[in-house]
């Protein structure tokens, strides 16, 4: 079974500030990771996915994240955020296998002008 | 080509009260996956069926809750009768077969009182 860990509960950051968000998994097999985003009273939206391949995933708004398998890790970055970015961000982890994601208990990231 | 549908947006009962959740997923997606996302926490599933048949539901508390995807198109969650920590969003998502990435309705969001 995997697991994944959300380091920071809340990020408070000012507009154009870049902002980091941890994520740390559990595995005993090969994974997939995922970024998804969840906005207000709105479902999940996929932000960024590493399957294989390079280590470092980008998505189309500026985002990045960087598979690290030593550390076990897969931070999401982004080196400027906007007011539109504020929402909650989830990390999760499935098994080529099965794809039943599990997913961390979120980050929720507020952009302040 | 449009998203997950899901059913109603948002549903307020009594304790011990049935309610019924509804899932169309998007066409051509074989595989659709209930989650359960309590507030606070991340999505945690539920049920994941593949075609009409279930493929996992060892997360599905079965004295109360039901699912089936009959013709193996939408879905339907039953919960019966409800407890106040089933307050929740409950979110449908749907996969092509053989592919990790998964597409999420806007959920339904339950209050049990």
């Amino acid at each position: 079974a995997q697991s994944v860990t959300q380091l920071d509960s809340q990020v408070p950051v000012f507009e154009e500030a870049p902002v980091e968000l941890r994520c740390n998994y559990s595995s005993s097999v090969s994974v997939y990771l995922f970024w998804y985003v969840q906005y207000p009273n709105q479902g999940l939206q996929l932000l960024l996915k590493y399957l294989s391949g390079s280590t470092l995933v980008e998505s189309i708004n500026g985002f990045e994240a960087e598979f690290n398998k030593s550390q076990t890790s897969f931070h999401l970055r982004k080196p400027s955020v906007h007011i539109s970015d504020t929402a909650e961000y989830f990390c999760a982890v499935s098994a080529p296998n099965d794809y039943k994601l599990s997913f961390g208990a979120g980050t929720t990231v507020t952009v302040r002008a | 080509e449009a998203g997950v549908a899901q059913s109603p947006r948002y549903k307020i009962i009594e304790k011990r009260q049935s309610v019924a959740f509804w899932c169309n997923p998007i066409s051509g997606h074989a595989t659709l996956y209930w989650y359960q996302q309590i507030l606070g926490q991340g999505p945690k599933l539920l049920i994941q069926f593949q075609n009409n048949g279930v493929v996992d539901d060892s997360q599905l508390p079965k004295d109360r809750f039901s699912a089936e995807r009959l013709k193996g198109v939408d879905s339907t969650l039953k919960i019966q009768p409800a407890k106040l920590e089933d307050s929740a969003v409950y979110l449908c998502a749907s996969s092509k077969g053989r592919d990790p990435e998964q597409f999420f309705g806007p959920g339904t969001r339950l209050t049990v009182l």
